[in-house]
């Protein structure tokens, strides 16, 4: 099994809805971080956790709201979608050691109409 | 603030032959450096990573990279790609201490493979 997973792995939605994308990870790491990718410009940061209490904004946090519901669950969601939001969304996680190498889940894409 | 510069967009190479992807990087302590890749339609796997000592780092499929700390560069390098190869590869920098609490990632470089 995988050790980090993404629900769903693909959703169409319509502007204005609200959307909730999950992650959960088995690697029992403690900091979590979700990313959105947009062809030419790599990875952006959204929002990072370094535990269950613990919040950051990323580099594009507007639009988005995260819930970090236990070590291993860490939800992002759009409280209400716009197109400009239409992306691959990854998941990763990570210890506190290791110079915060990461470890992906295989990405959600999402399409907002 | 940290920031990485991937200045090649695309690559096309012939199997078979090598190849060099350019990273620089701008961080003013010592940096954790990183070689990502993406394969069409799943998520980032790593390649390589360097922390400390040798500057010459071994990775996984035949991939290497070498810091140099007076270029402010980690450019991937392979001595022979396979067709396998066609993917997108990113660059990041991390750290363990300062401000730098998470990765930053270049823009990343689109790798093709000819026959």
């Amino acid at each position: 099994d995988a050790d980090v997973t993404q629900t769903p792995r693909n959703r169409i939605t319509k502007t204005g809805k609200r959307i909730m994308l999950e992650c959960s990870q088995t690697k029992g790491h403690d900091r979590m971080y979700w990313y959105r990718q947009d062809p030419g410009l790599g990875l952006r940061l959204i929002y990072y956790s370094f535990d269950v209490k613990d919040i950051n904004k990323g580099e594009i946090s507007d639009g988005y709201s995260v819930s970090r519901q236990a070590q291993a669950k860490f939800s992002l969601s759009l409280e209400s979608a716009i197109p400009n939001q239409t992306a691959l969304y990854f998941c990763a996680t990570s210890v506190g050691l290791a110079g915060n190498e990461q470890f992906f889940g295989p990405g959600t894409r999402l399409t907002v109409l | 603030a940290q920031s990485v510069t991937q200045p090649d967009i695309h690559i096309t190479v012939s199997e078979g032959a090598s190849l060099e992807l350019r990273c620089n990087y701008s961080y003013g302590a010592t940096p954790y450096l990183f070689w990502y890749v993406q394969s069409p339609g799943q998520g980032l796997q790593l390649l390589l990573k360097y922390f400390s000592g040798d500057t010459l780092v071994q990775g996984i499929k035949g991939f290497e990279a070498e810091f140099k700390r007076s270029q402010s560069s980690f450019n991937l390098r392979k001595p022979s790609v396979h067709w396998s190869d066609a993917a997108e590869y990113f660059c990041a920098v991390g750290s363990l201490s300062g401000s730098a609490r998470q990765l930053t990632f270049g823009s990343g470089t689109q790798l093709t493979v000819l026959p």
